[in-house]
């Protein structure tokens, strides 16, 4: 079965700094996505950035990037410029290419910005 | 374009008492998804529709929960009797079948607290 694993609670960082946020993964499958979602306290999760497996080059949407290590099974995500907006809780989540599959959630990185 | 909907925002209710989610997913989006997410955890998939038809039931407490997806557009998730360990946010996500990026789109979430 496939796991996503975030081991880290909680983070701070102050603004303009960077911080990055740790993810790894189990599966035995080749064909896969992997994504980084964003809650806000009390509003509704939005999907931050995503990686295809099958794509070695990392994924970079503006502020955020990631480091994807595939034989490592690691998935880091990187925010630059740290923003007061960005305060949130961080969802690592894995899916199987396969249409409709469902996601599966690491328990999440609380992540506070202080100014 | 309009967001997945999802109503009520917040319900109390005391344990062995009935309750109902109603979701609205996004306009043409065939593939619906409902996860719970139990306070400090990710969130996890407990029914998932493709159209008006069960694609993974799987996690669901089938003797108290209980989903429906009518005419495969609007669903309402059902609890009966609730308890204690249901208190969580019921998340409704939606994705379009074809979408090669299957990326869900996310409703704000029912909180349930259960007394």
């Amino acid at each position: 079965a496939q796991t996503v694993t975030q081991s880290q609670p909680e983070m701070s960082v102050q603004e303009a700094e960077t911080v990055t946020l740790s993810c790894t993964y189990d599966t035995s499958e080749s064909d896969y996505y992997l994504f980084w979602y964003k809650q806000p306290p009390s509003r509704q999760m939005i999907l931050v950035i995503r990686q295809e497996a099958y794509k070695q080059q990392n994924a970079t949407e503006n502020r955020f990037s990631v480091n994807f290590q595939k034989a490592a099974k690691s998935f880091s995500l990187k925010i630059s410029d740290s923003q007061l907006g960005d305060a949130a809780m961080y969802f690592c989540a894995y899916r199987f290419n396969q249409a409709g599959t469902a996601l599966i959630f690491g328990k999440g990185t609380t992540l506070s910005v202080s100014s | 374009e309009a967001g997945v909907a999802q109503s009520p925002r917040y319900k109390i209710i005391e344990k062995r008492q009935s309750v109902a989610f109603w979701c609205n997913p996004i306009s043409g989006h065939a593939t619906l998804y409902w996860y719970q997410q139990i306070l400090g955890q990710g969130p996890k998939l407990l029914i998932q529709f493709q159209n008006n038809g069960v694609v993974d039931d799987s996690q669901l407490p089938k003797d108290r929960f209980s989903a429906e997806r009518l005419k495969g557009v609007d669903s309402t998730l059902k609890i009966q009797p609730a308890k204690l360990e249901d208190s969580a946010v019921y998340l409704c996500a939606s994705s379009r079948w074809t979408d090669f990026s299957y990326e869900q789109y996310f409703g704000p979430g029912t909180r349930l607290t259960v007394t």
